[in-house]
């Protein structure tokens, strides 16, 4: 089954405890994303991985690194966590064509609490 | 920079009459634009896109949209509304040839029986 895969699904931590969120798909897409929801803001993108060892910063990447040492995983770090980043985050996949990502595969969201 | 706006936080129809979710964009050049669903405590789903073409784009569960490149428009519509399309909606924009995307802040679509 084609899908994008996060763990964990919930996680509460205290301030400055690094963290990992790992992202997974088995789609074979170049393209990777992660987001940030949080209520009345919509979607904001963190950072974005056009393929492996390739990244970019999104509309709000401070407080956090990513990496793309292979082509499948794509996981979001947070070396000093604070409350302001307690939010509900997605992972997201797409193919990408004329150099542009295609529609997104998300997965199914990561629920994080920073205390 | 580009930016996306959903002009309404809520839409209240009921069902069997029309629904329409405004999305309006501001990228540089030619988009790609985007809708998608999220159905309570769920994930994102794709709906549909707009790439060239048609200005009139179908997609999943008998949505539509129109793209409007002078009004910078790309609302979605469907022609007579279910209960079971209650959930937030998400309207997302990027230019050809960059690999941002920009989302909407969602509008939340009640759908009354």
């Amino acid at each position: 089954e084609a899908q994008v895969t996060q763990n964990p699904r919930y996680l509460i931590t205290v301030t400055g405890k690094k963290l990992t969120v790992t992202c997974s798909q088995n789609m074979n897409h170049e393209y990777m994303s992660w987001y940030r929801q949080d209520p009345g803001l919509g979607l904001r993108q963190i950072y974005y991985s056009m393929n492996v060892e390739v990244t970019d910063k999104g509309d709000v990447p401070e407080g956090y690194k990513v990496s793309r040492k292979e082509k499948r995983n794509f996981p979001l770090i947070l070396e000093s966590p604070s409350p302001n980043q307690t939010s509900l985050y997605f992972c997201a996949s797409s193919l990408l064509a004329s150099g542009t990502p295609h529609e997104q595969f998300f997965g199914p969201g990561t629920r994080l609490t920073v205390l | 920079a580009q930016s996306v706006a959903q002009p309404e936080d809520q839409v209240n129809v009921a069902e069997g009459n029309p629904l329409t979710v405004k999305c309006t964009y501001s990228v540089s050049g030619n988009p790609y634009l985007f809708w998608y669903v999220q159905y309570p405590n769920r994930g994102l789903q794709f709906l549909l896109k707009y790439i060239t073409g048609d200005n009139l784009v179908k997609g999943s569960y008998g949505f539509e949209a129109e793209f409007n490149k002078s009004q910078t428009s790309f609302h979605l519509k469907k022609p007579s509304a279910l209960v079971s399309d209650s959930a937030l909606y998400f309207c997302a924009a990027t230019p050809f040839y960059d690999y941002k995307l920009s989302f909407g802040a969602g509008t939340t679509v009640t759908v009354r029986a």
